[in-house]
């Protein structure tokens, strides 16, 4: 039961243009999401967070959009640069859980 | 920047062997996770410790899994007799509430278990 649901195995962007990668949930318990970016032989890293009381938090190049009435989460790269080449991470927590439920995850590749 | 730390980044182990992985999180940081990702699959959790007790584990977390915090440093997760499937990344984790967001974790760079 995939409860946090990231459709796009992967995404291609040109350097400079806006990546958007998208992800859906279906617990509507949930009340706090994050996006992490994970380099191949590395953890995943924190990018951005957001709860669920608010519709968007930007930091930098990033953007995280909320709609909870389409349990549907979007992570906003702009620009995106070749650093930003990685998987990235959709993930969700419930309440006073303390466990963090991933997605499976998107391959981002930022072309030249 | 602090950072949470992993040793081994390798681990092969024989099938049935017991295996422990070392974790040294964040020095001020109270909460603490192991996750693990089998190669091609999410990140799934296994469990979370705090006040020296665990506080949630997952379906996965079964008696052959234990944890530990031996001293003020470490988080340690034991494998007491490892099987074929337990082969994945292992992933340790810690949080201080109140930093970056009530449920922001940070995450090690892994351990690569694999068992023959």
């Amino acid at each position: 039961d995939q409860q946090v649901k990231q459709n796009s195995p992967s995404l291609s962007v040109q350097e400079g243009r806006i990546s958007i990668l998208n992800c859906d949930y279906t617990n509507s318990m949930f009340d706090y999401f994050l996006w992490y970016k994970k380099y191949p032989a590395e953890g995943p890293t924190f990018l951005i967070s957001i709860s669920s009381i608010k519709d968007k938090n930007e930091d930098g190049r990033f953007t995280v959009f909320l709609n909870k009435s389409a349990k549907h989460l979007s992570l906003h790269i702009v620009p995106s640069q070749p650093g930003d080449s990685a998987v990235y991470f959709c993930a969700a927590s419930e309440g006073r859980d303390d466990k963090i439920i991933f997605g499976k995850g998107t391959r981002l590749h930022i072309l030249p | 920047e602090p950072e949470v730390t992993q040793t081994p980044s390798h681990q092969v182990t024989q099938m049935g062997q017991e295996v422990i992985l070392r974790c040294v999180p964040i020095s001020n940081h109270l909460y603490f996770y192991w996750y693990r990702q089998i190669l091609g699959q999410k990140v799934e959790f296994l469990v979370s410790f705090y006040n020296n007790e665990i506080s949630e584990k997952s379906e996965i977390f079964d008696d052959q899994f234990s944890v530990e915090r031996p001293d003020g440093s470490n988080f340690t997760l034991k494998i007491r007799s490892t099987k074929l499937e337990d082969s994945a990344m292992y992933f340790c984790a810690s949080n201080l509430p109140g930093t970056g967001g009530r449920k922001t974790q940070y995450f090690g760079p892994g351990t690569r278990l694999l068992v023959l």
